[in-house]
C-alpha cells in the first residue's frame, strides 16, 4: 500500500511560517491535496492540485511538491490556523491521506 | 450550495453490518465531473480513506477493507450508501462522505486533482455490545 508520512507535531509563533511535509514515494508525480481540521469539525480543504487555493482560503497558505515531498507553507500565522493538516493523494484509484499534523501557534 | 449529510445508526454491535446514508443536494449524482467519498476517523486519529463512487457507477475501495466494504448509489434519491460489514469495536469512528472532482477522457475515468472540496458534517459510529 501507499504511505504518506507526516510529522506529528509543528509548533509556530504567531506572525511566522509554519511549514509542514508530507513524505511518499514519488509523491512529486502525484498531486497532493491538503485538508485542515479543527476541533470537533470537518475537514476543509485548504490546497488542491499541489498549490491551488479553494475560493475563501487566505493567500497565506501555499503548497508546493516535488521529489518524495509536498510542503504546506503556512506564511504570518494566525492563531485561528491552529489545527489538525491532512496531505491526501490518489495512488491510482485508491485516496491514501496521510498521517496528520497538529500545527500549534505558541 | 454544495451540502453532503451522513447519516445512520450511532450505535452498532459487533459482528453487525453498519449502513450509512449521504445524502446530498446542489450537485447531482449523475453528474460526470463528480463523484462521492466515504472517509472515517477514529476518535483522535487520523483520516482514513474507505471508498468512492462515480456517476457511471465506477467504484473503488480501500485495499485493507474491501472485503467488508460496498458503495452504492440511488441517483434518483441523491443518495450514496456505504455499507460494512462484520463490525468491531476497531471500527468506531467519526464517518464522513465528501463529494471529489471526476476527470474523464476516452472513456476512462479517475479522481480529478481538484481535490474533496464539500464534506458532510461527520456521524460518529460507535460499536459495542
Amino acid at each position: 500500500s501507499y504511505d504518506l508520512t507526516q510529522p506529528p507535531s509543528v509548533s509556530v509563533s504567531p506572525g511566522q511560517t509554519a511549514s509542514i511535509t508530507c513524505s511518499g514515494d514519488k509523491l512529486g508525480e502525484k498531486y497532493v491535496c491538503w485538508y485542515q481540521q479543527k476541533p470537533g469539525q470537518s475537514p476543509v480543504m485548504v490546497i488542491y492540485q499541489d498549490s491551488k487555493r479553494p475560493s475563501g482560503i487566505p493567500e497565506r497558505f501555499a503548497g508546493s511538491n516535488s521529489g518524495n515531498t509536498a510542503t504546506l507553507t503556512i506564511s504570518g500565522t494566525q492563531a485561528m490556523d491552529e489545527a489538525d493538516y491532512y496531505c491526501q493523494a490518489w495512488d491510482i484509484s485508491t485516496g491514501v491521506f496521510g498521517t496528520g499534523t497538529k500545527v500549534t501557534v505558541l | 450550495q454544495v451540502t453532503l449529510r451522513e447519516s445512520g445508526p450511532v450505535l452498532v454491535k459487533p459482528t453487525e453490518t453498519l449502513t450509512l446514508t449521504c445524502t446530498v443536494s446542489g450537485f447531482s449524482l449523475s453528474n460526470a465531473r463528480m463523484g462521492v467519498t466515504w472517509i472515517r476517523q477514529p476518535p483522535g486519529k487520523a483520516l482514513e480513506w474507505l471508498a468512492y463512487i462515480f456517476s457511471n457507477d465506477e467504484k473503488s475501495y480501500s485495499t485493507s477493507l474491501k472485503s467488508r466494504l460496498t458503495i452504492s448509489k440511488d441517483t434518483s434519491k441523491s443518495q450514496v450508501v456505504l455499507t460494512v460489514t462484520n463490525m468491531d469495536p476497531a471500527d468506531t469512528a467519526t464517518y464522513y462522505c465528501a463529494r471529489f472532482g471526476v476527470y474523464c477522457s476516452a472513456g476512462s475515468c479517475s479522481p480529478a486533482s481538484s481535490g474533496m472540496d464539500s464534506w458532510g458534517q461527520g456521524t460518529l459510529v460507535t460499536v459495542s455490545s
